[in-house]
């Protein structure tokens, strides 16, 4: 079965420290890994994808995720948070044969302190 | 720019109406789902198509219809909305696997 967990529905940080939000996944077949990000009252947006090229995915708004087999995880990482950064952000995980239908974990809410 | 756009953003029901969500792509993407979004559970699958006329369910299809008559209007049916339907609705298309989802700004339904 295929499955996304997202450690934390809450996560704090201060502007300017490290952001990271954990994500596993569980695949029978090789993933595709995808960050999404809502802001209040909107659709999810696009944050960085892995489909099986670079292991070290860069995207936007300073965000990148690495796609560790070994550990089946694909953590969202920023050296340096932003007021902006505030919002919900949710793992996905989908494969190649599966209509593209996707799984998304359960989000994790940023917070960030001034 | 490409869009995904669902007709409402908030909508308020009674309970037993039958309740219409509109979605539409310009993308000429083959792939349309709707997901319903609640606190700590996430986005859930209601339904999804492949193409004009098909639909698979997904996770979550009980009290949930749909219809894709053209490939780029996908329609959630709510048949006799109940007050557990009340929810944040999600669209998204898709053109394959590795392009990822474009998503609608979302419907927030309340069923009273």
């Amino acid at each position: 079965a295929q499955s996304v967990t997202q450690l934390g529905s809450h996560v704090s940080v201060s502007e300017g420290a490290l952001v990271l939000l954990r994500c596993n996944y569980s695949s029978s077949v090789p993933p595709y890994l995808f960050w999404y990000v809502q802001y209040p009252n909107q659709g999810l947006q696009l944050l960085l994808k892995y489909t099986s090229a670079a292991t070290l995915v860069k995207g936007i708004n300073g965000f990148e995720a690495e796609f560790k087999k070994s550990e089946t995880s694909f953590h969202l990482t920023k050296p340096s948070a932003h007021m902006s950064d505030a919002a919900e952000y949710f793992c996905a995980v989908t494969f190649h044969s599966n209509f593209n239908k996707f799984y998304f974990g359960s989000g994790t809410k940023l917070n960030v302190k001034p | 720019d490409v869009k995904v756009t669902q007709s409402s953003r908030y909508l308020v029901k009674r309970t037993g109406e039958k309740v219409f969500l509109e979605c539409v792509q310009d993308m000429d993407h083959e792939n349309m789902f709707w997901y319903r979004q609640d606190p700590g559970l996430g986005l859930r699958l209601i339904y999804f198509s492949y193409d004009v006329k098909m639909k698979e369910k997904g996770d979550i299809p009980e009290g949930y219809s749909v219809s894709r008559e053209k490939k780029e209007r996908f329609s959630l049916i709510l048949e006799s909305a109940s007050t557990n339907q009340t929810s944040m609705y999600l669209c998204a298309s898709s053109l394959g696997t590795v392009g990822g989802y474009t998503f609608g700004s979302g419907t927030r339904l309340t069923v009273v």
